[in-house]
């Protein structure tokens, strides 16, 4: 199947500080990436729809202008976590559909464990 | 707003027994998905179901789709070991594809030798 790479795969960085997470897929064209989240032991939560040349499109509840999306290219997605609290730590996991495929089947990350201190 | 609900949340069983997973989805759709995650990892695909009466198979693991019912199951067969995990369903509302998926609450599953 496709493969969708995450970096980092682990950070820990100070409450206030920002961290970026990048979501690449490495074997074929995405224009629209998803990011979820996932607190310990609960389910994946839709973040955000990213898509490429445009505008991340966020669900209910996920602050714009704190997880800040990017879709620069069609292999690329970033999220930044801005002003990081403590709350913020996560695991972030994206996700991106391969249309070379019949299905249409999304293909995950390894995912991203952040930890804010 | 759609919701995906899954039972049992813990599933405790013993090697060599059978069992099933159930995903109930509050609406219409065609597209259901089932993953596997181990712990600190990221999703495992297992089963893509893409029409009503879909049935896949892989092992130990067998996965149907009933549209009607809005129900989906996993299926374990004579379960071992390795089959300890937590598995989810997830629901995709277009039929189009590479849509937002809506997971289920997730069902951990351990096996007990």
């Amino acid at each position: 199947g496709a493969v969708v790479s995450q970096h980092p795969s682990r950070v820990i960085c100070k409450s206030g500080t920002s961290v970026k997470i990048e979501c690449r897929s490495l074997d074929f064209q995405a224009t629209t990436m998803f990011w979820y989240r996932q607190f310990p032991k609960k389910s994946l939560m839709l973040m955000a729809t990213s898509n490429e040349g445009s505008k991340a499109t966020y669900e209910q509840g996920v602050e714009k202008d704190k997880f800040l999306i990017n879709h620069a290219s069609l292999t690329l997605s970033t999220l930044t976590v801005t002003s990081a609290h403590p709350e913020d730590s996560s695991f972030y996991i994206c996700s991106a559909g391969d249309p070379g495929t019949s299905s249409y089947e999304q293909y995950f990350g390894p995912g991203t464990r952040l930890t804010v201190t | 707003e759609l919701k995906v609900e899954q039972n049992p949340l813990f599933l405790s069983m013993q090697e060599g027994k059978n069992y099933t997973i159930y995903c109930n989805y509050s609406t219409t759709s065609d597209r259901l998905y089932w993953y596997r995650q181990d712990p600190g990892k990221s999703l495992e695909s297992l089963f893509v179901l893409l029409s009503n009466g879909a049935v896949k198979q892989e092992g130990r693991l067998m996965a149907s789709l009933d549209t009607k019912a809005r129900l989906s199951t996993l299926h374990i067969t004579a379960a071992v070991h390795d089959l300890s995990a937590t598995y989810f369903c997830a629901v995709e509302e277009s039929n189009f594809g590479n849509e937002k998926l809506t997971f289920g609450t997730g069902t951990r599953l351990t096996i007990i030798p």
